[in-house]
Order: structure tokens, then C-alpha cells, then sequence
């Protein structure tokens, strides 16, 4: 079947940090990778994605790397800002299951000054 | 407007009372979704809807009833709610990709959500 798995949470980095949410997936196609940012009192909303392995999805500073051999889609950014602070959600769309999404529990980022 | 929006933003019910609440996206989709959050749980899909018609129902209980007119309205009939029904309703859009099997990616997009409490 089709499921997500990601790194829980919640994670506390200081403004400037390196970042990394790792992001493991089982799909049974050939999957699209999404990562959703929420911020506090909103809905989802779309970071970056890859439709096929080796892509590279890459918005605002973050990026994720569609990697088919270890099954993976960690994100990744830098140097984090405390506007930073939010739910990332990594999610997948099985394109055998038409447009039905998977998501990952979501992990709490924490950036302070 | 732009996006998807959702009213109200805000929904206190007692479990005797009958409410609805409204999705509505300006992106030209034609499908849509209900999908419930709550604390420390994963993002639940409730509802799918493609071309007006509901295509996935997960096993909802009977007092979520959702009606879709159009493809740019969804709503969600609320009534004899329970205290665990509290949640954060969000709904979302997207194309639709049909048939299925098309290799295209048609990312999905949020409204802010119904923040719902049940007394």
C-alpha cells in the first residue's frame, strides 16, 4: 500500500541552523512527493514537489530530492529563519490511486532567535 | 476571493445542533475534499469529490453529510455531533486526473480550515 513516514517532532533549531525533516514513503506506482507547510492557524500550503525520481523540488529556500533507490524525500533548507516556524507535512500521490493524497503526521519546527 | 476559502472560520455546536460548513475554490477544479485534523493524529481524509460526484467516502459516521453542487462548492452538514468530533476541517481542491493512471502530479490546495468545537 501506500503510506508516509516522517521524523517526529517537535524539532528546535536556532535562527541560521541547518535543517533536515526526513521523509521515508512505500508506494505502490509511480508517486508524485509534495512537502505542505502549515502555519499556526491556517491551512496547508504547498512548499515544493517532484514527480519523478532524481527531481529536485526547490521553493523559498528549501529543497527535497525525489530518491527512488532509498525511497526518500527529505527536506532540506540551510539557514532557517524564526518565520520558519510551522508543520511540515510530507505527502505522496500515487498515480494508481488517482488523486487520493497520503500524508505524513507532521513534524513541528521551532526556530528562535 | 482567490484560492479556497472556508466558512465559518470558527464553530462552537452542542451535540443537538445542526450546522454546515461551506468550501468554495476560485481555481477552475474539479475535484474537492474534506479532510479532518486533530491533535497528535494524522491528516484524515473524509471526502472525495470529482466532477460533482463523491468518490471516496472513508468510512465516515452518518452525522457528516457532505453535498457537493457544483464543482466549486462543498459543504459539510453537520449534525448530533460528539465532543471527539472537535477538529480542524480543511478543505482542498485540485484537477482531477482522469483517467486514472494519467502520469501527471495535480497538487492539492488547502483552504484555512473550520476550526469546529462540540460542547
Amino acid at each position: 500500500g501506500n503510506s508516509v513516514t516522517q521524523m517526529e517532532g517537535p524539532v528546535t533549531l536556532s535562527e541560521e541552523a541547518f535543517l533536515t525533516i526526513n521523509c521515508t514513503y512505500t508506494a505502490t506506482g509511480y508517486p508524485s512527493l509534495f512537502w505542505y507547510v502549515q502555519y499556526p492557524g491556517e491551512g496547508l500550503q504547498l512548499l515544493l514537489k517532484a514527480t519523478k525520481a532524481d527531481d529536485k523540488g526547490s521553493n523559498k529556500g528549501f529543497e527535497a530530492t525525489y530518491r527512488k533507490e532509498t525511497t526518500s524525500f527529505h527536506l532540506e533548507k540551510g539557514s532557517v529563519q524564526v518565520s520558519d516556524s510551522a508543520v511540515y507535512f510530507c505527502a505522496l500521490s500515487d498515480t494508481s490511486t488517482g488523486n487520493q493524497f497520503y500524508f505524513g503526521t507532521g513534524t513541528s519546527l521551532t526556530v528562535i532567535p | 476571493e482567490t484560492g479556497v476559502t472556508q466558512t465559518p472560520r470558527h464553530l462552537v455546536m452542542g451535540m443537538t445542533n445542526k450546522k454546515s460548513l461551506k468550501c468554495e475554490q476560485h481555481l477552475g477544479h474539479n475535484a474537492m475534499y474534506w479532510y479532518k485534523q486533530s491533535a497528535k493524529k494524522p491528516l484524515e481524509l473524509m471526502f472525495v469529490y470529482n466532477f460533482k460526484e463523491q468518490t471516496e467516502n472513508n468510512s465516515v459516521p452518518s452525522r457528516f453529510s457532505p453535498e457537493c453542487p457544483n464543482s466549486s462548492h462543498l459543504f459539510l452538514h453537520l449534525h448530533t455531533l460528539q465532543p471527539e468530533d472537535s477538529a480542524l476541517y480543511l478543505c482542498a481542491s485540485s484537477q482531477d486526473r482522469w483517467p486514472k493512471g494519467t502520469p501527471l502530479s495535480y497538487e492539492q490546495y488547502f483552504g484555512p480550515g473550520t476550526r469546529l468545537t462540540v460542547t
